[in-house]
């Protein structure tokens, strides 16, 4: 019963490159969700999603970042023309239908050099 | 505004040691909180769910309580052990059921042999 994955694990980038980072809930999960985890900080929302869906964005910066969870495939997080600032760790979590539980990826540490 | 916040910091206790990771929120109005484990470098694991209507949970040496009126929640770990060594999330919805969770910024325990 294979949890939730994300790829990859480690990211580095240039300043002005794109990053993309991916997420497969678990198997039966329709709900996923995004937080950050900057360092020295707590984790922070960033988007919540259903299938083709974006539920909840409120926590996305509102330029460089999107976020998708297609009907086909995992869900992405999309970052445009990084910055130094956002070197940080990016979680993906999914839940079932019917349970607010939120079970956690191993995450994606994204390094901005 | 939900906010919550995680007492100690840290924590260092020899190995065998009881203790109590407490957390604290602003909103009481949720329906649930859920206690994490995270280890270094590595993603969240979901540790205890505690619904609203619940007191108190417990699965093997964990038990977690939940008392809404006040705003709090404890973390009880018995007989710890080196393995226990990890940061302590505890999280709860910003507002109600809402699924977007708020996180304190951990306890960080350190069990020693």
């Amino acid at each position: 019963n294979a949890g939730v994955m994300q790829n990859p694990r480690h990211l580095v980038r240039r300043r002005g490159q794109e990053a993309r980072l991916r997420c497969s809930p678990m198997k039966g999960h329709s709900h996923v969700y995004w937080y950050r985890q900057l360092p020295e900080e707590g984790l922070k929302f960033m988007v919540y999603l259903q299938k083709e869906n974006i539920i909840d964005e409120s926590g996305m910066p509102k330029e460089r970042f999107s976020a998708e969870f297609p009907k086909e495939g995992p869900s992405i997080l999309r970052i445009q023309q990084v910055v130094r600032g956002d070197s940080a760790a990016y979680f993906c979590a999914s839940s079932g239908q019917d349970s607010y539980e939120q079970y956690f990826g191993p995450g994606t540490r994204l390094t901005v050099t | 505004k939900q906010e919550v916040t995680q007492i100690p910091a840290a924590l260092s206790v020899p190995e065998g040691e009881n203790l109590v990771l407490n957390c604290s929120f602003t909103d009481s109005a949720i329906y649930n909180l859920q206690w994490f484990r995270q280890d270094p470098g590595k993603g969240l694991t979901s540790l205890l769910l505690i619904q609203s209507s619940q007191r108190e949970q417990t699965s093997g040496r964990l038990n977690a309580s939940l008392d809404k009126s006040s705003g709090r929640s404890t973390l009880y770990i018995a007989a710890s052990q080196p393995g226990d060594s990890a940061t302590y999330l505890c999280a709860v919805p910003t507002q109600g059921g809402s699924e977007k969770l708020v996180f304190g910024k951990g306890t960080k325990l350190t069990v020693n042999p």
